[in-house]
This record gives C-alpha cells, structure tokens and sequence, in this order.
C-alpha cells in the first residue's frame, strides 16, 4: 500500500521518442507534482496539479506535458526526448486548505535516461 | 536568487560527533518549514518539520528564526546511518522550494 508510486523505476530510450511516466498516490491528497532532478541533485519543480487545475507550470520545455485525469493520478508525457532529459523525475503530492500544510511525500522517482 | 540557500558540504563528521546544518530562505510570508533526508537513489523523505518554537526529535533538533529567515537541523551523536543529504524545505502556499542538500558522510 505504496502512499506514491510512480512507474516505471527505469527508462532508458532514444533520442526522439516519446515517453510517459505515470503516477498515483492513495493518499487523498489534493495537490500533486512532478519534481526533475539533475546531476547536480537539486530539486526543480516542474508541474503542480490542485483539483486537476494546473496552478503552477515553471518555465519547463513544452514538450513536457502534465495529465491528470482525476486527483489521484498526474502522468507526465514526453515528446520528442532530448539527452539533456536524463535525469530522475519524482512526483509528489500534498493537502492544503490555506492553513493546513503538511509535507509533500514523493514517489521512487523514475530514472530516465536519453540515448 | 534562490528561494532556499544550503551549504552543499560535503560534511566529513566522525561517529559520536555533533553537526550543524543551516539554511536560508527569501520568501518571509513563506508558512512551513521541514527537513527532508535522501539517501543515494532513493527519493526524499520527510525528517522533520520545524516549528517557531524549536522541535526535537530524539538526536535531532530544528529550529526556526523567522525574523532572520533562517533554518537549522542539529544532529548529536552522529551515527553511520545518518549519512546522507539533508534538504532543506519551506512551502508558501502550495508550492514547496528545496535548497540543494547538504551531504553528510558520518565516519566509523
């Protein structure tokens, strides 16, 4: 009874392809998003997911696009992959009212490698 | 500039040792605070929050300077298991803003 799975674990693929990862959690939570982290290790916000409203969309390439088809789920499609793409991409979710905040919890994450 | 500022380390700290992380945050009306920890290939984890009063957790203490807009994680008698990278985490709003990570290697 995984709070936030994401799959798949590993991806390799070529240059050109285009991929998902998707990702659940069973936690009621309101609020989900998909985190990139790159070689460096920091953590990049990429999509938020409030209500199947994206709030919050950073300044990613368009060939990145988030799905959501209902609360508990936010997929994340890939077209046209590029090298500089390999990375590991988390996803995460949270609840929040306005004044209730608690922490985000993330999945696995989903090492991603371009070739 | 960043939203949250870590010391990236790495920190070398031998088995029994006492270890200070700091971070910084930009944001004042930000409203929650946390320590989060990731070991190699694996995904972060919540440590813990921290909260304006201080908060302990057995060896580990954080503490909250909203004024200096400044976040600490204390960790006493360090052991081997601890090493790993310490994030520091602040969320305003629905939006949660990570610091790099510090990276602590305990040493036998």
């Amino acid at each position: 009874d995984t709070a936030v799975s994401q799959t798949p674990k590993y991806l390799v693929t070529q240059m050109g392809n285009d991929k998902s990862i998707k990702c659940e959690q069973n936690l009621g939570h309101d609020t989900m998003y998909w985190y990139k982290q790159d070689s460096k290790k920091f953590l990049k916000i990429m999509f938020s997911y409030n209500n199947k409203e994206l709030i919050i969309n950073e300044t990613v390439p368009n060939r990145f696009s988030p799905k959501s088809p209902d609360k508990a789920h936010l997929n994340l499609h890939i077209n046209s992959l590029e090298l500089g793409d390999s990375a590991v991409y988390f996803c995460a979710s949270s609840y929040w009212d306005g004044s209730l905040n608690t922490e985000a919890f993330f999945g696995q994450g989903t090492r991603l490698t371009v070739v | 500039r960043k939203e949250v500022e870590q010391d990236p380390g790495p920190f070398n700290v031998p088995e029994g040792a006492t270890v200070a992380f700091n971070c910084t945050y930009s944001n004042s009306a930000s409203q929650s605070f946390f320590w989060y920890r990731q070991d190699c290939r694996k995904e972060p984890k919540l440590l813990m929050s921290v909260y304006s009063s201080g908060n302990e957790d057995g060896r580990f203490t954080a503490q909250l300077n909203r004024a200096s807009q400044y976040i600490s994680l204390l960790i006493r008698d360090s052991k081997l298991s601890d090493s790993a990278t310490y994030l520091c985490v602040v969320r305003s709003g629905n939006q949660f803003y990570f610091g790099t990570g510090t990276s602590l290697t305990v040493i036998p």
